[in-house]
């Protein structure tokens, strides 16, 4: 089975600032996709950034990078110009398109605080 | 597209009570699933379904538990005898299957439950 693992419970950052959120996981799949999660206080998780396996080239969105160590099993998350929008639970997933629907495993969360 | 959309958002019940959370996932979607969050914690995977069918169930899923998805539009999660440590957020989340989807999951906001 596979495990994301965050290892940062908390975490805060002077706005304009940039902060980097880590995440490993543990697969022995070869082809999969990772993704970091943002969750505002009371509501909706949206999609920050997704990075396919495959692709040795890293994501980014915007103020948004990742940083992918395929063989290292590593998947942090870059935020440049940190912004008080900022502030919310951010959650790394993993999913193996050929295991249950492509459905989602969670870390356990990264609380962010953007501080003005 | 109005997204996925959750009822009620908050259910207080008493210990014994049943409860049924209802989703209606983004209306092309063939995809539906379950998580459930505590607090601080990251999403479990409940079950899903590819339109009626439920194809997967995780072990977290008692027999209390059931899922429908009678038509394969929107769909149902009805917890029988309910416990305090039924206690948690349910989310609901869809997605689109094949070509060009990269797996993504699109979630609601959520059905706070509080068994008292």
């Amino acid at each position: 089975a596979q495990t994301v693992t965050q290892s940062q419970p908390e975490m805060s950052v002077q706005e304009a600032e940039t902060v980097t959120l880590s995440c490993t996981y543990d697969t022995s799949e070869s082809n999969y996709y990772l993704f970091w999660y943002k969750q505002p206080p009371s509501r909706q998780m949206i999609l920050v950034i997704r990075q396919e396996a495959y692709k040795q080239q890293n994501a980014t969105e915007n103020r948004f990078s990742v940083n992918f160590q395929k063989a290292a099993k590593s998947f942090s998350l870059k935020i440049s110009d940190s912004q008080l929008g900022d502030t919310a639970m951010y959650f790394c997933a993993f999913s193996d398109p050929a295991n249950a629907g492509n459905m989602l495993t969670f870390g356990g969360g990264t609380r962010l605080m953007v501080k003005p | 597209d109005t997204g996925v959309s959750q009822d009620p958002r908050h259910k207080i019940t008493k210990r014994g009570q049943n409860v049924t959370f209802r989703c209606d996932p983004i209306s092309e979607h063939n995809r539906l699933y379950w998580y459930r969050q505590t607090l601080g914690q990251g999403p479990e995977f409940l079950t899903y379904f590819q339109n009626e069918a439920q194809l997967e169930k995780s072990r977290l899923l008692s027999d209390r538990f059931s899922a429908e998805r009678p038509k394969g539009s929107f769909s149902t999660l009805e917890i029988q005898r309910t416990e305090q440590g039924d206690s948690a957020m349910y989310l609901c989340a869809s997605s689109p299957t094949g070509q060009g989807w990269a797996g993504e999951l699109f979630f609601g906001e959520g059905s706070r439950l509080t068994v008292l």
